[in-house]
């Protein structure tokens, strides 16, 4: 079974230049998930998405950060325009989207972004 | 606020010794899920473990092990036999059921010496 993937893997652009990352979930996973983990921390969830409604982006910089799921499958994450506090792993994870019970969140490489 | 503790940054350890690395947890939730997760320098969280709060029985897989104390609200996993490919950080979530919301904690990194 395939993971996660994540597209690119590393990213590096000047501040105030616009960047996309892309995620294409495990298959049959509702659930998507981005999330971004700075230098030693954990990761912080953005937005959640079931099927193609965000069902949480509490936590996403609206005034810079856009996400998409059109079709529930992939999915888009957008930062426009990058700061330099936005360096970070963006990481992408997806679950089954099972309501009431745990559901195991499997997470993709993740894009390095460096923004200089 | 719901929040995960873990308090040793870095751990090293001898290769086919166990090493133990703590995670304590503060909730008022009853029902909730906890997870290790391991990170190795190529970036993928991978699965390690998972534990439900209602089971007593603490869960094993394989060389991976928890020590599950819930009215300490403590979870350390302990990893015997250890390899030089257990070489990563580990992260500890907490899930309280049916938010879809994992708090990570911040992290221990492990070093596996040949």
């Amino acid at each position: 079974e395939a993971g996660v993937v994540q597209s690119p893997r590393y990213k590096i652009i000047e501040k105030k230049q616009p960047v996309a990352f892309w995620c294409n979930p495990i298959s049959g996973h509702n659930t998507l998930y981005w999330y971004r983990q700075n230098l030693g921390q954990g990761p912080e969830l953005l937005i959640r998405y079931e099927n193609e409604e965000a069902v949480d982006d509490s936590q996403l910089p609206k005034d810079r950060f856009s996400a998409e799921r059109l079709k529930g499958v992939d999915s888009t994450l957008k930062i426009q325009p990058a700061e330099l506090g936005d360096s970070a792993v963006y990481l992408c994870a997806s679950s089954l989207g099972l309501a009431g019970v745990s559901d195991t969140q499997y997470f993709g490489p993740g894009t390095r972004l460096t923004v200089l | 606020a719901q929040t995960v503790t873990q308090s040793q940054p870095e751990m090293s350890v001898q290769e086919a010794e166990t090493v133990t690395l703590s995670c304590t947890y503060d909730t008022s939730e009853s029902n909730y899920y906890l997870f290790w997760y391991k990170q190795p320098p190529s970036r993928q969280m991978i699965l390690v473990i998972r534990q439900e709060a209602y089971k007593q029985q603490n869960a094993t897989e394989n060389r991976f092990s928890v020590n599950f104390q819930k009215a300490a609200k403590s979870f350390s996993l302990k990893i015997s036999d250890s390899q030089l490919g257990d070489t990563a950080m580990y992260f500890c979530a907490f899930y309280p059921s049916g938010t879809y919301k994992y708090i990570f904690g911040t992290g221990t990194r492990l070093k596996v010496l040949a």
